[in-house]
């Protein structure tokens, strides 16, 4: 079965402050890692698609790297607004790249 | 431009109860289909997913079942409900391959 972990579970942080957050999948039969922002009363809305090692990907303040052979991914925020609240899910593809595999969730306070 | 629509918003049920929910997708043919559940404190689940019709693939055993009896319907049904079916139920599609997953506005099911 397919693992995605997620770190941290939640993080407060100040505006202005610049975060990151880590998500860890199995490295063997890597086929996508995905990155969605899960905003309170909405949608799950898509970030990044990611699937080659090395690649990095960049939307505004937020950016995320991927590393398919050591099976970790980062996304950071830079310059936190409180607009950035919300909860940060990556995913992984099963073996058949059919389906997502989702881990928790980082949730993001930024306070202003 | 493609939309997807999920129903009921929110729906209190008793155990026992049977369960219908209807997810549909508009402005695209062939979609990848995908049902979710968050529970409380947990992260989101795959529960079914159907890369055509009449073709459904379960992640987990469980008390539900789902069916797609047109190319851009996938239905979620139970026919005696848990207490433990309670959560917050996505349906989402996808292009396949390598691309995003657009989330319907979920059903918030409550089973009491």
């Amino acid at each position: 079965i397919l693992n995605v972990e997620q770190s941290p579970q939640s993080l407060h942080v100040q505006e202005g402050d610049s975060t990151n957050f880590t998500c860890s999948f199995p490295s063997s039969n890597f086929y996508a890692l995905h990155w969605y922002r899960w905003e309170t009363a909405k949608s799950p809305e898509a970030l990044f698609v990611m699937t080659l090692n090395g690649d990095e990907k960049k939307k505004g303040r937020i950016s995320a790297t991927l590393n398919t052979k050591e099976g970790y991914s980062y996304l950071y925020i830079k310059g936190s607004q409180p607009e950035d609240s919300a909860t940060y899910l990556c995913a992984s593809a099963n073996q058949a790249g059919t389906a997502l595999i989702f881990g928790k969730g980082t949730t993001l306070s930024v306070s202003s | 431009s493609q939309t997807i629509h999920q129903w009921p918003a929110t729906l209190v049920q008793p155990v026992g109860s049977p369960l219908s929910l209807e997810c549909t997708v508009e402005g695209t043919s062939n979609p990848n289909l995908y049902w979710y559940r968050q529970a409380a404190g947990r992260g989101l689940q795959l529960l079914f997913y159907s890369v055509g019709i009449g073709q459904i693939s379960s992640e987990v055993p469980q008390n539900l079942s789902a069916s797609r009896p047109q190319d851009r319907q996938f239905i979620l049904s139970s026919k005696k409900l848990l207490l433990s079916d309670s959560g917050f139920y996505l349906c989402a599609w996808s292009a396949g391959g390598t691309y995003g997953y657009t989330f319907g506005s979920g059903t918030r099911l409550t089973v009491v």
